[in-house]
């Protein structure tokens, strides 16, 4: 399965646009990336997907370079309520069925 | 419409005793997953199920742990004996499939189990 790294923790501030970078240098050709929000005492909450270049939803962007190595997940204009851990994951189609693993997450603070 | 239901909520046991816990995943969904969040920790994978079989229990941390899915619906995770290390909030999500599909899971909110 592709591991993916990304910062432990961002702080923002309110208003401010934040990108949160996520590492995958073995992933695979077959493999999607999603992105997941948890707000403390819930579960995670699915954001956004994409497989390459931009995606764009209701919520966030996600730009993905050609080579596939990465990813950025772009929040415009953060408010406090976007104070959450955002995970990165990929290999979605891994071994022939969906094992989905979560790495540690990047924890955002948004700042008044 | 209705979401991925977990119970109970919060779930205080004594040290030794067994536990229940239970997922009711949306409707249609075949594939089901639980996982462990210790606090402040990332989601730690436990087992997998699609429909009633679970080709992947690699997670369950000792044969303490068990998980059954019936009817391809309801789901329950199962500790015997539990320890003081097993408190932490377990998670339940579904998927629509589970083979060679990108879906994204649907989470549940969690049972916060506290063992004394």
């Amino acid at each position: 399965l592709a591991k993916t790294t990304q910062p432990i923790s961002m702080d923002s501030y309110e208003g401010q646009e934040v990108n949160i970078t996520c590492s995958h240098n073995n992933i695979a050709t077959n493999d999607y990336i999603t992105w997941y929000q948890q707000f403390p005492s819930q579960g995670p909450r699915f954001i956004i997907q994409g497989y390459k270049t931009k995606v764009t939803n209701e919520v966030a962007s996600l730009f993905i370079p050609a080579d596939r190595k990465s990813s950025t997940l772009s929040l415009p204009r953060v408010s406090l309520s976007d104070t959450a851990v955002y995970y990165c994951l990929v290999g979605l189609n891994s071994g022939g069925y969906q094992k989905v693993t979560f790495g540690t997450g990047t924890k955002l603070q948004v700042i008044p | 419409g209705a979401g991925v239901s977990q119970s109970p909520s919060n779930k205080v046991t004594e040290k030794g005793k067994d536990v229940e816990l239970r997922c009711d995943p949306i409707s249609g969904h075949t594939a089901l997953y639980w996982y462990r969040q210790s606090l402040g920790q990332g989601l730690e994978f436990l087992i997998y199920f699609q429909g009633n079989s679970a080709p992947d229990k690699s997670g369950l941390p000792s044969d303490r742990f068990s998980a059954e899915r019936t009817g391809g619906s309801v789901s329950t995770l199962t500790i015997q004996r539990t320890q003081q290390e097993d408190s932490a909030v377990y998670l339940c999500a579904s998927s629509p499939m589970g083979r060679s599909d990108n879906s994204p899971l649907h989470f549940g909110n969690g049972t916060r189990l506290t063992v004394t």
